[in-house]
């Protein structure tokens, strides 16, 4: 069956140092990926959407690979800021369906000052 | 920016006991969805609605769940008869096409 795994151990680093996430899937090849940031107590916010057919995104200090050779998107926040600290979710498409975008268990980030 | 609103932030309620969350989409969407997420578990997909009718369920959409857009703005989840593992926050997002889901805040389901 389908798979979306993200690292469930918190990703702690230095304000000021680049961030990378990994999500990566099985036995499936989604249309496109998403990215989303979800606070605690809060809904999930949209960060940045990547189709099969490309193979980098960007959105000010956010970039997103996707390959789907490896079954993998990296999500990087450069230049990290304490107001970075979140759980980031990946999100696909599931099977041919475009009505259902299914979550990883997300990554929690912690940037120290 | 537009935002999707629900309400209420929180409900309790009793086991077996009715209730209807509501949300109210962003105005030019056209996709709208109903997602819950128990307390430290991942968001989970529960149905999408498009053109006045369900296009997606999930497994946990079983009989004891309906969803309605009972005029041009809101969009409501019913749960006729909850139970004690109903228990969670649950989101309901829109889309203008299927790229990038606007969520709202979320209700607080709580089931005693």
């Amino acid at each position: 069956s389908q798979k979306i795994e993200q690292n469930s151990e918190a990703l702690n680093i230095q304000e000021g140092k680049t961030a990378t996430l990994t999500c990566n899937y099985t036995n499936y090849s989604p249309a496109y990926l998403q990215w989303y940031r979800q606070d605690p107590g809060r809904g999930p916010v949209f960060l940045l959407l990547i189709r099969e057919n490309e193979k980098e995104k960007r959105k000010e200090r956010l970039k997103v690979t996707f390959d789907t050779t490896l079954k993998q998107s990296l999500f990087h926040i450069t230049a990290s800021q304490p107001a970075d600290s979140a759980t980031y979710l990946c999100a696909l498409d599931w099977m041919d369906s475009s009505y259902k975008l299914i979550f990883g268990s997300g990554t929690r980030l912690l940037v120290r000052p | 920016e537009p935002e999707v609103t629900q309400t209420p932030s929180h409900q309790v309620t009793q086991m077996g006991q009715e209730v209807i969350l509501r949300c109210v989409p962003i105005s030019n969407h056209l996709y709208f969805y109903w997602y819950r997420q128990i307390l430290g578990q991942k968001v989970e997909f529960l149905v999408s609605f498009y053109n006045n009718e369900i296009s997606e369920k999930s497994e946990i959409f079983d009989d004891q769940f309906s969803v309605e857009r009972p005029d041009g703005s809101n969009f409501t989840l019913k749960i006729r008869s909850t139970k004690l593992e109903d228990s969670a926050m649950y989101f309901c997002a829109s889309s203008e096409s299927t790229d990038g889901y606007t969520f709202g805040s979320g209700t607080r389901l709580t089931v005693v």
